[in-house]
């Protein structure tokens, strides 16, 4: 079965630009997660779809940060404009309809400069 | 959600047996205990999961107390591939639960 797919792997942008993450989610998993990973901390929840609909993006920046997932299937995240502490590892995340056991993509590591 | 609080670090030698302890002490009566592992540079994956008393995997046991306000994840002889950050997270089991990650445990593990 394959994983969750993100991509890039790695992105370098100047503050100020924007810049887009994508996730394909296992084939089949109604709810998918967007986490923020800072060096050294826990992933922190950024939004939560369920199907194509929102369910929680309460700790979403939204004067800067936009997702969708379109369909209920792929997703893209976007930060625009980017901000130097928005450096982080960019997490994306999958669960089946019943199960909670969540299966994370490898992440986008991002670096504003 | 019920807050969790885990130690921040602990170490290890290989062949050895170890229990990270996790406090929960607001848990909810329908929240499920899950833990997950993270290597450095790829995302958690899920270790095991449990609701009450003794749940075993071929990886890990969780040992959950009568009154859930904790609970134990134990690794059976270690080794230096078990290097890694532990997370305990409670909450409810169901599609499209909330995942909340606290800041983890880092065991390392050493000859």
């Amino acid at each position: 079965e394959a994983g969750v797919a993100q991509s890039p792997r790695y992105k370098i942008i100047e503050k100020r630009q924007s810049v887009a993450f994508w996730c394909n989610p296992i084939s089949g998993h109604a709810t998918l997660y967007w986490y923020q990973q800072i060096l050294g901390q826990g992933p922190k929840l950024l939004i939560q779809f369920q199907n194509n609909g929102v369910v929680d993006d309460s700790q979403l920046p939204k004067d800067r940060f936009s997702a969708e997932r379109l369909k209920g299937v792929d997703s893209t995240l976007k930060i625009q404009p980017a901000k130097l502490e928005d450096s982080a590892v960019y997490l994306c995340a999958s669960v089946p309809g019943q199960n909670t056991e969540a299966f994370f993509g490898q992440g986008t590591r991002l670096t504003v400069v | 959600l019920a807050k969790t609080t885990q130690p921040i670090s602990m170490d290890s030698y290989e062949g050895q047996e170890v229990n990270i302890t996790c406090s929960h002490n607001n848990i909810a009566t329908n929240d499920y205990i899950t833990w997950y592992q993270q290597f450095p540079s790829q995302g958690p994956r899920f270790i095991i999961q449990g609701y009450k008393t003794k749940v075993t995997n071929e990886v890990a046991s969780l040992f959950i107390p009568a009154d859930r306000k904790s609970s134990t994840l134990s690794l059976p002889r270690v080794s230096l591939s078990d290097t890694a950050v532990y997370y305990c997270l409670v909450g409810w089991r169901g599609g499209g639960n909330k995942l909340t990650f606290g800041t983890g445990t880092q065991l390392k593990v050493e000859l």
